[in-house]
């Protein structure tokens, strides 16, 4: 099974560019996360998607990121204008998020490789 | 914020069972716990969750407390590819916002 797909993998801009990242997730993934991750730190989430509709966008910072997932596969986030501060890496996961065996089952989720941004 | 404390860091010797602690002391009923871990320049990987029964798969081994209240991570023959961040995290299933705390780097020296 292909994995969660992200481009491009790295991205250097100057603050006041915008930049957009690409997510593809695992097929059949009806929930699709977007994280922040910045060095030392732990991924923080950004945006969670359930098909097409957002679950939970409540630490998206939304006078500069927007994020969308038309069709309910594909996600894109984007940044505009970019600060120094947002230089990390995104990441994109996938969760199945469904019943199995009759019982709603814990979610685990699969990661793509993330997208390094570098902010000068 | 996170609900869980983990050690910032770890040494294990190759070959040997490496064993990661973990502490939820204010986990609720319905949450689970989760561990995942994150190889450098790489993607968090999902490595196993539990309720409160133990739980072992073909990666590593997974023990909770009967209390609930902490649990450790077993890799039972820790290999160099297992250097890593591993973190812990407590959440109810199909729970929005999975929580990462810094997590515990693990180093396995030869």
């Amino acid at each position: 099974e292909a994995g969660v797909a992200q481009s491009p993998r790295y991205k250097i801009i100057e603050k006041r560019q915008s930049v957009a990242f690409w997510c593809n997730p695992i097929s059949g993934h009806a929930t699709l996360y977007w994280y922040q991750q910045i060095l030392g730190q732990g991924p923080k989430l950004l945006i969670q998607f359930q098909n097409n509709g957002v679950v939970d966008d409540s630490q998206l910072p939304k006078d500069r990121f927007s994020a969308e997932r038309l069709k309910g596969v594909d996600s894109t986030l984007k940044i505009q204008p970019a600060k120094l501060e947002d230089s990390a890496v995104y990441l994109c996961a996938s969760s199945l998020r469904g019943w199995r065996g009759g019982r709603l089952s814990p979610d685990e989720q699969y990661f793509g490789p993330g997208t390094r941004l570098t902010v000068t | 914020d996170a609900k869980t404390t983990q050690p910032t860091s770890m040494d294990c010797a190759e070959g040997r069972a490496a064993n990661l602690p973990c502490n939820h002391s204010t986990i609720s009923g319905n949450e689970y716990v989760y561990w995942y871990r994150q190889i450098h320049s790489q993607g968090p990987q999902y490595i196993i969750h539990g309720l409160k029964n133990n739980e072992t798969n073909e990666m590593a081994s997974l023990i909770i407390t009967e209390d609930r209240k902490s649990s450790t991570l077993i890799l039972p023959h820790a290999t160099l590819r297992d250097t890593a961040v591993y973190y812990c995290i407590v959440r109810v299933a199909n729970g929005q916002n999975f929580v990462f705390g810094p997590g515990t780097r693990l180093s396995v020296l030869p």
